[in-house]
């Protein structure tokens, strides 16, 4: 079946560097992606998102790529700092049109 | 607002209890899903409520899950019998378009 997936389970950086979370899709008539932040002992929380009309969008610190090309996601984080560990979901809006697909995560861990 | 709200924060049973799991979505949000996330499995989601009707339920594991929404401000996920392969946190997360929002979740340990 479709399905979102990363590409890394886990991320090191150290605080200060820019930081580079992948994602595939498969499912090519996804229109909606959205990446979420996870930390310990909490819900998923909304971070950026962007839609097929899109190849780049920009937050705070934050920039998601979309290559429709490819179907390949990815978020930069940039001047990483310890508050940015946590795991990170990119989420594909389904075929249902009323649901997001999650992939299963990376792991962004934050060294001083 | 507060967000999503859930309860309990942490439930802790054993095999064949009835486990509640209960849900206050953002006020004004009109959808509801519940989802649950393990480490095998990451975030599935189980049903999709609409308007407070149950639009897709073909995530619910089994008949020993079902769920209710009798209004708009709440909805309650039931397991009975449990088992422990329901272990999980069980998520509870509401949207008015296609922007989730999750509540901090419902650590459920099964006995």
């Amino acid at each position: 079946g479709e399905s979102v997936g990363l590409h890394l389970p886990t991320l090191s950086v150290q605080e200060g560097d820019n930081s580079i979370i992948n994602c595939a899709y498969s499912n090519s008539a996804s229109d909606y992606f959205i990446w979420y932040k996870q930390e310990s002992g909490k819900g998923p929380q909304f971070i950026i998102d962007i839609r097929s009309n899109m190849d780049k969008r920009q937050g705070q610190r934050v920039t998601v790529l979309l290559n429709k090309t490819v179907k390949h996601l990815s978020l930069q984080i940039a001047a990483t700092q310890p508050g940015d560990s946590a795991v990170y979901f990119c989420a594909e809006f389904s075929n249902s049109g009323y649901a997001l697909n999650f992939g299963k995560g990376t792991s962004l861990l934050v060294t001083p | 607002d507060a967000g999503v709200i859930q309860s309990p924060r942490h439930e802790v049973t054993e095999m064949g209890q009835e486990v509640t799991l209960r849900c206050k979505p953002i006020s004004g949000h009109n959808s509801l899903f519940w989802y649950r996330q393990t480490m095998m499995r990451g975030l599935e989601l189980l049903i999709y409520f609409n308007n407070n009707v149950p639009i897709d339920d073909s995530g619910m594991p089994e008949d020993r899950f079902s769920a209710k929404m009798p209004n708009a401000s709440f909805s309650t996920l039931k397991i009975q019998p449990s088992e422990p392969r329901d272990s999980a946190v069980y998520f509870c997360a509401s949207s008015f378009d296609e922007k989730l929002f999750f509540g901090s979740g419902t650590q459920l340990s099964v006995l």
